[in-house]
Formats: C-alpha cells, structure tokens, sequence
C-alpha cells in the first residue's frame, strides 16, 4: 500500500468548511484514496473514496490533485458531531485480501 | 452502506477468563470479516481476516491460539480472547469488506474489553 501523509491535527470553526490534506505521493495507478474517520470510541465510518476524479457524496467532497500525489477531503459545513479522527487511506480494491492499513490520521476539532 | 452489529458493546471479565465477541452483518452476506485491535490513543491495528468455511488468516504477531476466530456462516464471525490478561483490554473491532470494485469496508461499533 502506497504511503499517506496526514497532519497530526487540525482545527475547525463550526459552520466553515473542514479542509483536510493527505499526501501519497508514491500511489500508483491503480490506487484509490479512501476516506474513513472515526469519532470517539466508535467504530470507523467510510466517508468516500476515489480514484483519479474529484468526487462528492452527501457527507463530502474528494479532490485529487491531477497527479495524484495529493488529495484533499472537504466537509464543506463543519458541525461539532464532525470532531472525530479522519483517515486517509491508499490502496488497490480486492488486493492484500481486502486488508486496510490505517495510519495516524488527523484529528479534527470543530470549534463552536 | 452495510450495516455491522457488535455484540457485546462492552465487557469485564476476571483474568485467566474466556470472553467471546460477535460481529453480525446484518443486510448482506459477507465472505470476509476482518478484525482489529486498537489501544487507547493508537490507531486501529488488523489482527486478522476471517474467511468463511476456512481457517483464519492472522497477522504477524497474533497469537492464534490466543484469539480464536470462527466464521462459521455469511453473517456471523466470532472472536474468542481465550485466557484473557489486562495487557489483552482494548477495544476489538470487526470489518466486513463488500468485493466490489471500489472495495469498502464497513465497520461494527466495536466492543471495550476490560480484564481485571
């Protein structure tokens, strides 16, 4: 799996949009970004994935940089239910048997 | 999305004890469950990928005598922390990854296990 790169932490006023980076400037091809956060003692939830085209669900929006080196999840209205930990996650579908290996990820804190 | 059920959401047991946590899929079939251990203030760590009908795939470092798996049907994987220690407390989640293309993984809500 190709290696991410996440800020420890980031900051948030509530009702502004949540810009979170990743970099995976090592991705290949075949790769797609994966999204998941997880909020205080709860399982991960998914948010959205992606491949090479910007994508946007009712949860978020995804762009990837045309390269593919980066990407950024976009939480365009902050709440404070968004505090959570956000993962980035780089990977080919259905390979490693399906295995997701999370790293740190970045803590959110939206702020009232 | 799919739906994952845990149960129990949280248990305490006596050291040397047996506990057994389920993880149910609850709208869809799933050949595939994957379970991970998570200490406090760390991310999730994959134990294992259980595979129904088959035996479980472990990762290194996971006793399998240890944390006994059973996948026995579509909807249902097991996992059995035998002979629990305090070093075993932590938070076990399960997986349930959807082959499709895009790969998602779903998960349940986990369970907090204490040893005392």
């Amino acid at each position: 799996d190709a290696k991410t790169t996440q800020p420890p932490s980031m900051d948030c006023a509530e009702g502004r949009a949540a810009n979170l980076p990743c970099n995976h400037s090592t991705i290949s091809g075949n790769e797609y970004v994966y999204w998941y956060r997880q909020i205080h003692s709860q399982g991960p939830q998914y948010i959205i994935h992606g491949l090479k085209n910007n994508e946007t669900n009712e949860m978020a929006s995804l762009i990837i940089t045309e390269d593919r080196k980066s990407s950024t999840l976009i939480l365009p209205h902050a709440t404070l239910r968004d505090t959570a930990v956000y993962y980035c996650i780089v990977r080919a579908p259905l390979e490693y048997g399906n295995k997701l290996v999370f790293g740190a990820g970045t803590i959110l804190r939206v702020k009232s | 999305g799919a739906v994952v059920s845990q149960h129990p959401s949280w248990v305490i047991c006596k050291s040397g004890t047996s506990v057994k946590i389920e993880c149910r899929s609850l709208d869809f079939q799933a050949t595939t469950m994957f379970w991970y251990r998570q200490f406090p203030k760390q991310s999730l760590m994959l134990m294992a990928t259980s595979n129904e009908g088959s035996k479980a795939t472990y990762e290194q470092g996971v006793e399998k005598d240890k944390f006994l798996i059973n996948h026995a049907s579509l909807t249902l994987s097991t996992l059995t922390v035998t002979s629990a220690h305090p070093e075993d407390s932590s938070f076990y989640i399960c997986g349930v990854g959807l082959a499709l293309s895009t790969d998602t993984q779903y998960f349940g809500p986990g369970t907090r296990l204490t040893v005392l």
